[in-house]
């Protein structure tokens, strides 16, 4: 069965500190991942997007990395914001049929 | 450009109503996708339109169904609701066409509460 697993669930860090977001999936053949960031409230909005050949992308303080040999992706959040509380979203497309399946997301908060 | 907008932003219907959402994607995009978000399941894959043909489908009853006009809005409608079906409902639109690596842009989502 084609699954995207998130960890941890949540997690509570202190401004200026770095986290780092996990990502599994076994969907298969894969096509891509995107991190998505989702403000309460409010749509998700895309922070990178990783092909197969892909091992390390950034988008300012966000730093995915993606091993496509054991299908993990990591999502790094360098001196958090107050701003970077949100969910973060794992999504991975399937190459055939083009689905997607989406992971069930890490809530961050960040305090001050 | 003017974002995915859609519209009501919040909804509250009774059980065995029905319901139609609706999503005017970002102009010049062709291709609108449409998601179900709950604090129990997170986001769930409805379905997907591009140039008003049905592209892609989820795994929900047929009580789900949805439509693409001419213009690239889309809407969606809910029949014989039940309480399960309380969620965030988004839409998002992208340039479409054959390539898989296109970003996909949301809309703020419409809040539905079914009582």
């Amino acid at each position: 069965k084609n699954q995207v697993e998130q960890s941890p669930q949540s997690l509570i860090i202190l401004e200026g500190k770095n986290c780092t977001l996990q990502c599994n999936y076994t969907v298969s053949p894969f096509s891509n991942l995107r991190w998505y960031k989702q403000d309460t409230g409010r749509g998700p909005v895309s922070l990178t997007i990783m092909t197969f050949s892909e091992n390390t992308k950034s988008n300012g303080r966000y730093t995915a990395t993606l091993d496509a040999d054991t299908k993990q992706s990591s999502l790094h959040i360098t001196a958090s914001q107050l701003s970077d509380s949100a969910s973060y979203i794992c999504v991975v497309r399937k190459a055939a049929g083009n689905k997607l399946t989406f992971g069930g997301g890490t809530r961050v908060l960040v305090k001050p | 450009k003017a974002g995915v907008t859609q519209t009501p932003r919040y909804l509250i219907k009774t059980r065995g109503q029905q319901v139609t959402l609706s999503c005017s994607p970002i102009s010049g995009h062709r291709s609108v996708s449409w998601y179900q978000q709950t604090p129990g399941q997170g986001l769930q894959f409805l379905f997907e339109y591009f140039s008003e043909t049905q592209r892609n489908k989820g795994n929900f009853p047929g009580r789900f169904s949805g439509r693409q006009f001419s213009n690239s809005r889309s809407e969606m409608n809910v029949s014989t609701l039940e309480l399960g079906d309380s969620a965030l409902y988004l839409c998002a639109s992208s340039p479409g066409g054959g390539g898989t690596t296109y970003e996909q842009y949301f809309g703020p989502g419409t809040r539905l509460t079914v009582t």
